[in-house]
């Protein structure tokens, strides 16, 4: 079966850095996406992943292995504002995304 | 670029009433549009995908009759929840993704359904 699999909560401080991590299982892949998703808001796209290694983005980055079915959500100089869900989301061989149930992070001053 | 628009944001109605919500892009045309419900704490849940000019493919367990979407140009997409029950009190939210499959969806703001 297709399966994401991400932690439930987080929790980080103001100012430092954090890791949140996914593992996935697909039928095909077309690449891997992490969605941030403020309380009572709607997700907005953060990255795309297909090929291996580090796309960075501003303060956010994010790290494919397709060998090892797994991703990274990256995030450095941590402010309150990044207090939110973010999801990670695999698409399959059909492009239909399979969506994690979401990391909760929550950032302390 | 790439931006969603969904209306209303908000609607509080009585049981029994069919509430219809919009979906549009604004500045793209969206093939394929995408319909979720999301309950509080809890994850995305896939309804229906629509595709432009044909009939929306519903996931596992989603009523056909009671969600109704229809999506008649490139840049519409509508659902709606017919005679609506407290039970459907949700987070609807609808996406949308240029022609080609491994671009990301681009969502609405989603509209808050509260059913009395």
């Amino acid at each position: 079966g297709q399966n994401i699999d991400q932690p439930t909560e987080m929790t980080a401080t103001e100012g430092a850095i954090v890791q949140i991590n996914c593992t996935y299982q697909t039928s095909g892949f077309n690449g891997l996406f992490w969605y941030q998703q403020h309380a009572g808001e709607a997700p907005t796209f953060l990255s795309y992943n297909v090929l291996d290694g580090l796309e960075e983005k501003g303060r956010f980055s994010s790290f494919l292995s397709r060998s090892k079915g797994y991703s990274y959500l990256l995030l450095k100089e941590l402010q309150m504002k990044d207090s939110a869900s973010y999801l990670c989301a695999g698409m399959d061989s059909n492009y239909q995304l399979i969506w994690g149930a979401g990391t909760k992070l929550i950032i302390k001053p | 670029g790439a931006v969603v628009s969904q209306h209303p944001s908000r609607v509080i109605c009585k049981s029994g009433t069919s509430v219809k919500i919009e979906c549009r892009s604004l500045d793209f045309q969206a093939t394929t549009m995408f319909w979720y419900r999301q309950f509080p704490k809890q994850s995305l849940m896939l309804m229906a995908t629509s595709n432009e000019g044909s009939k929306a493919t519903y996931e596992q367990g989603v009523e056909k009759d009671k969600f109704l979407i229809n999506h008649a140009s490139l840049t519409l997409s509508t659902l709606t929840v017919t005679s609506a029950h407290p039970e459907d009190s949700s987070f609807y939210i609808c996406s949308a993704r240029v022609d080609r499959g491994n671009q990301p969806q681009h969502f609405g703001d989603g509209t808050r359904l509260s059913i009395l």
